[in-house]
């Protein structure tokens, strides 16, 4: 079976730009969570999306947003880049039940220069 | 408030034991995990716990809750080298995990 994929795997982008992430999350799980893991520190929460509804949204500015499709895959934007931005950004699926079991994704390496 | 704390370094032997330590701060968790994280790549979910239990063995992982105290650990019997790696503690609050800053486990021959 196929587990969580994201894409793109490296990403380079510079100061100012914008960039989109992908994540697809694994079959029958209808639940995506976004997390930004800068070097050296555990992982932040960003956002969760449950039937493509915001179900929980992290300390993260409004230069970051994200959608989750029909498909139940999702999309991470990050608009006016800085330099902070770069880190491992992770994505994980579940089932959104109680117990939640978060699988997570290889993650894409966003570098801003 | 919500802070998840682990010491940042463990150093083992081949065949010992190792002992992974973590405090967290929201007592209303419910669930708690244990992930391992290898070089370059995402979080693997090893084990978690529900908070109204106070152990949890998988196969060579055990889990210990003190939910008093808000202590978990994870101990892994039989360390292996392809143990080594970054493992994270994580509780969940609301809808989000709260991760811990990870404890890298070295182990050596």
């Amino acid at each position: 079976d196929a587990g969580v994929t994201q894409s793109p795997t490296h990403l380079i982008k510079t100061r100012g730009q914008q960039v989109t992430l992908r994540c697809s999350p694994i079959s029958g799980h209808k639940s995506v969570s976004w997390y930004q893991q800068v070097l050296g520190q555990g992982p932040q929460f960003i956002f969760q999306y449950y039937e493509k509804e915001e179900r929980g949204r992290g300390n993260f500015p409004d230069r970051f947003s994200a959608r989750q499709f029909p498909n139940y895959s999702s999309e991470l934007n990050v608009n006016a880049l800085l330099l902070g931005d770069s880190a491992l950004y992770l994505c994980a699926s579940s089932l959104f039940n109680s117990r939640d079991e978060q699988y997570f994704g290889p993650g894409t390496r966003l570098t801003v220069t | 408030g919500e802070d998840v704390e682990q010491s940042l370094f463990l150093s083992v032997r081949e065949g010992d034991s190792s002992v992974i330590n973590c405090t967290y701060t929201d007592s209303s968790s419910t669930y708690l995990y244990w992930y391992k994280q290898e070089p370059g790549a995402g979080l693997q979910l090893l084990t978690y716990i529900f908070s109204n239990m106070d152990m949890k063995q998988d196969q060579r992982l055990t889990v210990l809750l003190n939910k008093k105290d808000k202590h978990l650990s994870l101990r892994i019997a039989d360390t292996q080298t392809g143990d080594s790696a970054i493992y994270f503690c994580a509780e969940k609050v609301t809808d989000k995990l709260i991760f811990g800053t990870g404890t890298r486990l070295q182990v050596f021959p």
